[in-house]
């Protein structure tokens, strides 16, 4: 079975880190472009970050371009990011999903989230 | 960055009822769309991608349709499980972008 399961989440002050993990099983990781997908407390899905199969290439939205960095460890089957300098309005539940690219790009598998307070 | 602008933001309808709901991209995408449910505490789900794919498991009442800057999502016969949020997303350029959702409410 396809599975997906983030961790790492909790509450940080303002100004704080986290790392967060997006544990795969049941895929073959590496073959894989994954992504970052975030829900801020009822409101919408906002894209966050991507990152290639070998790590070359990575994307940022402009919100959290600078502040947070994605890595990816293939020997672990392991998607992670790292979040820095948080604000208040990045409190939100992050998802990992895996991005399927046969003939057209997809996010079909999706993790059940780890939830992320900043506050002080 | 492509901004995706979803229409209606809520709408309610009975189970039966035929419902659309349509998204515009800021710039051509193609069909390099994908459309989401999502249920208050849960992943959201793959409904359809590049704009007209159902994803395997999907019932054939979703479909999808459009290319370029307009889409649409349709449910042909609402069914109870079908109340939740709608997201558009593109995947024509990164970084990608969603449509900021439609909430499918009961009548």
């Amino acid at each position: 079975e396809v599975q997906l399961v983030e961790s790492g989440g909790g509450l940080v002050h303002p100004g704080g880190s986290l790392r967060l993990s997006c544990a795969a099983s049941g895929i073959t990781f590496s073959s894989y472009v994954m992504h970052w997908v975030r829900q801020a407390p009822g409101k919408g899905l906002e894209y966050v970050s991507g990152i290639s199969t070998s790590g070359g290439s990575t994307f940022y939205a402009k919100s959290v371009r600078g502040r947070f960095t994605i890595s990816r460890d293939n020997s672990k089957n392991t998607l992670y990011l790292q979040t820095g300098s948080l604000k208040p309005e990045d409190t939100a539940v992050y998802y990992c999903a895996r991005e399927l690219r046969d003939s057209y790009y997809h996010m079909d598998v999706w993790g059940t989230g780890t939830a992320v307070t900043v506050s002080s | 960055d492509i901004q995706m602008t979803q229409s209606p933001s809520s709408l309610s309808a009975s189970v039966g009822d035929r419902v659309t709901i349509t998204c515009r991209a800021s710039q051509s995408i193609s069909v390099s769309l994908s459309w989401f449910q999502q249920k208050p505490g849960k992943a959201p789900k793959l409904l359809i991608y590049a704009a007209s794919r159902l994803q395997s498991g999907v019932p054939s009442r979703f479909s999808g349709s459009g290319s370029g800057t307009d889409f649409t999502l349709t449910i042909s016969s609402l069914q109870p499980e079908d109340f939740a949020t709608y997201y558009c997303q593109q995947s024509y350029n990164t970084p990608y972008s969603f449509g900021q959702g439609a909430k499918l409410e009961i009548k």
